[in-house]
């Protein structure tokens, strides 16, 4: 079983919100887990969005709109990126990553589309 | 500008060897962690190496352990991976990154394996 499960693909209307998943191996903790989600488009490098682990420890990153969070869903011991307001833009793959076992682990990406 | 440039990728028969730099700009490169992170053609992210601040720890991943080595030089600001016993499925996208979350990264190298 993979460390971080991300759904391929997700689609969503402009104005909609639209929630990614990142879902944790079952003997990970998403509770005692940072999280850091990316966003990268065609032909570009990632960009860092944020990094969430509760609301008291959590940071955004540079010029990244208010309209990216982070959340948990502890029941599903899942990481969440909702991007509310979905614009165009908004378009592209977006990563997961933790730090587990002294290595950096990436989720597979989550395809957005935006229509 | 606070900013990683990579070079170093090529065209490179399997079994060969490749190095790859990564000159960082714009921020106190010796008080960071650094790491390496590729995407295979159509892919998705995959962390290799990290090295401490100053070089004294490193930690790499499975695939890549006894293959490749991350090193570096704070008096170049330059970070490096050495690449031996090539393969076609190390074809990629190689970018490197700041580790703190993986809040910077270089636009790419690009490595090819083939014969």
């Amino acid at each position: 079983q993979a460390v971080l499960t991300q759904p391929s693909s997700l689609s969503a209307s402009p104005g909609a919100s639209a929630s990614l998943t990142c879902t944790l191996r079952s003997d990970i903790n998403v509770g005692t887990s940072r999280i850091y989600w990316y966003q990268q488009k065609p032909g570009s490098p990632p960009q860092y969005l944020l990094r969430y682990k509760s609301d008291s420890d959590k940071q955004q990153g540079s010029g990244v709109p208010s309209r990216f969070s982070g959340s948990k869903d502890a029941s599903a011991n899942a990481g969440i990126l909702v991007i509310s307001g979905l614009q165009s833009e908004d378009e592209g793959d977006y990563y997961c990553m933790i730090w587990h076992n002294s290595a950096s682990v990436f989720g597979g990406g989550t395809k957005l589309t935006v229509l | 500008d606070v900013q990683l440039v990579e070079s170093g990728g090529a065209l490179v028969q399997p079994g060969g060897s490749l190095r790859l730099s990564c000159e960082a700009s714009g921020f106190t490169f010796s008080g960071y962690w650094m790491s390496w992170v590729r995407q295979g053609p159509g892919k998705g992210l995959e962390w290799l190496a990290d090295i401490s601040e100053d070089g004294s720890e490193r930690n790499s991943g499975d695939s890549v352990k006894g293959r490749f080595t991350i090193s570096r030089d704070n008096a170049k600001k330059s970070l490096y991976l050495q690449m031996n016993s090539l393969r076609v499925e190390d074809t990629a996208v190689y970018y490197c990154a700041r580790s703190s979350g993986f809040n910077l990264w270089g636009q790419g190298t690009v490595v090819t394996v083939s014969a």
